[in-house]
């Protein structure tokens, strides 16, 4: 069973970037390694934002986005990285990261609240 | 791309009642390697991530009670609730997983009639 802890809330200034944390914690070595960010503005729905095979390190983004974030893994600490640059109060939201694979998005962490204001 | 659609938006079922939540996708989510449709059903309560409950469309997630039940193939799939309970008051989303892009519907809000 994986189990995924994110930091804290974060506030950023507009055209600052924002780095997340995804901590993992449990797992095996058959278990999937592809690791998915999800943001959630308030009281809005669910936007994907990229998926990385962790082990791979490679990484795909959705296309609204692209050019702004990336996705990385540090095995040395086992934590996956949400990199999101030039935010802007749009970028306001809760962000989570979670674990896909064959079984869809199956452990999720708790949120990180990322509030961009000038 | 794939554009993900559900319907309604939000509806209000009595207890005990069924509710049935539609989600269409713009392209077919079959993997015809394996023969599954890439497709999973959420549910969110206010304050919490999401919860997996059914995924390749009509499989439920370890712990999820039988009321919950997904079908479906190719770009219709509908996820059922029956005997609805207070605890079951959330908003569902489908999502599907089928290539390198994930995309969720818009969720749809259930309510106590």
């Amino acid at each position: 069973q994986v189990h995924l802890v994110q930091s804290g809330a974060e506030v950023k200034k507009p055209g600052s970037s924002v780095k997340v944390p995804c901590k993992i914690f449990g797992g095996s070595s058959t278990d999937s390694f592809i690791f998915t960010w999800v943001r959630q503005a308030p009281g809005q729905g669910l936007e994907w934002m990229g998926t990385i095979d962790y082990m791979a390190g490679t990484a795909v983004y959705a296309q609204q986005i692209q050019g702004r974030v990336s996705i990385t893994a540090d095995e040395s600490t086992r934590t996956v990285f949400l990199h999101l640059r030039s935010v802007t109060p749009q970028d306001t939201a809760v962000y989570y990261c979670a674990r896909d694979g064959e079984s869809a998005l199956d452990s999720w962490g708790q949120g990180t609240m990322v509030t961009v204001s000038p | 791309d794939f554009v993900m659609t559900q319907s309604p938006d939000s509806l209000a079922v009595s207890l005990g009642e069924r509710a049935t939540i539609n989600c269409k996708s713009s392209q077919s989510v079959l993997n015809t390697s394996n023969n599954k449709n890439y497709l999973a059903w959420y549910q969110q309560k206010p304050g919490q991530p999401p919860k997996l409950l059914i995924y390749w469309a009509s499989t439920r997630s370890s712990g999820v009670p039988d009321r919950f039940s997904g079908s479906g193939s190719g770009t219709e799939f509908t996820l059922t609730i029956t005997r609805l309970q207070a605890a079951d008051v959330a908003i569902y989303y489908c999502q599907q997983y089928n290539g390198p892009q994930r995309t969720f519907g818009q969720g749809t809000r259930v309510e106590i009639k």
